[in-house]
């Protein structure tokens, strides 16, 4: 009964590859959220959806892209990896408009492109 | 974007010892959020502050929501072997956006 989970926990892959990572939540939160945690471990917000619509979206490549198929599920597609996206990334929910604020995150998904 | 500044960045200390780290930004945040993380794991949520000035206790943890809004701060007391890992503050300064620190890296000597 894992609130927030990802897969795969890790994904070892080539420069040039593409790739995707899944998330679900089983909360019933309408937004969903994707960070992304370098080697220091600074955690940097990628993008949030709302009820599967985007909210947020920082300055990241357009090689990544998101998509919600409906509010439980976040996933993210990666194409063609370089070596910088190498990383953990976390997936996140949570329910601002009932007035939870807090954000449960994932167990994470180590990325390693070689 | 809104920055937080956390401090301090690493903490070596005994067991038994207390523990406060906090966090501090140039910008009114409304919620402030502590959470903790774990080798291999993501983080976890600690505590949540939703008003200026509160101040809210879980077990060990005490955490505060500075009056000015733009910071907080965090206590471990009696600190244990397990208070090992990375505490993260977060500030939500709107509905879907948060900002977190860097992370106060915590080690516990036995």
């Amino acid at each position: 009964d894992t609130a927030v989970s990802q897969t795969p926990k890790y994904l070892v892959t080539q420069m040039g590859n593409d790739k995707s990572i899944k998330c679900e939540q089983n909360l019933g939160h309408d937004t969903m959220y994707w960070y992304k945690q370098d080697s220091k471990k600074f955690l940097k917000i990628m993008f949030s959806y709302n009820n599967k619509e985007l909210i947020i979206n920082e300055t990241v490549p357009n090689r990544f892209s998101p998509k919600s198929p409906d509010k439980a599920h976040l996933n993210l597609h990666i194409n063609s990896l370089e070596l910088g996206d190498s990383a953990v990334y976390f997936c996140a929910s949570s329910q601002p408009s009932a007035g939870i604020n807090e954000q449960f995150f994932g167990p994470g998904t180590r990325l390693t492109v070689l | 974007g809104q920055q937080l500044n956390q401090s301090p960045q690493s903490m070596f200390i005994q067991e038994g010892e207390d523990v406060s780290m906090n966090c501090t930004s140039s910008s009114i945040f409304n919620t402030w959020l502590w959470y903790k993380q774990d080798p291999g794991e993501g983080p976890v949520l600690l505590i949540a502050l939703y008003k200026a000035g509160e101040l809210t206790s879980n077990g060990r943890l005490t955490a505060q929501f500075g009056i000015t809004r733009k910071d907080s701060f965090l206590n471990i007391s009696a600190s244990i072997p397990s208070d090992v890992g990375i505490y993260f503050c977060a500030g939500r300064y709107n509905n879907n956006d948060m900002r977190f620190g860097a992370g106060t890296r915590l080690t516990v000597k036995p």
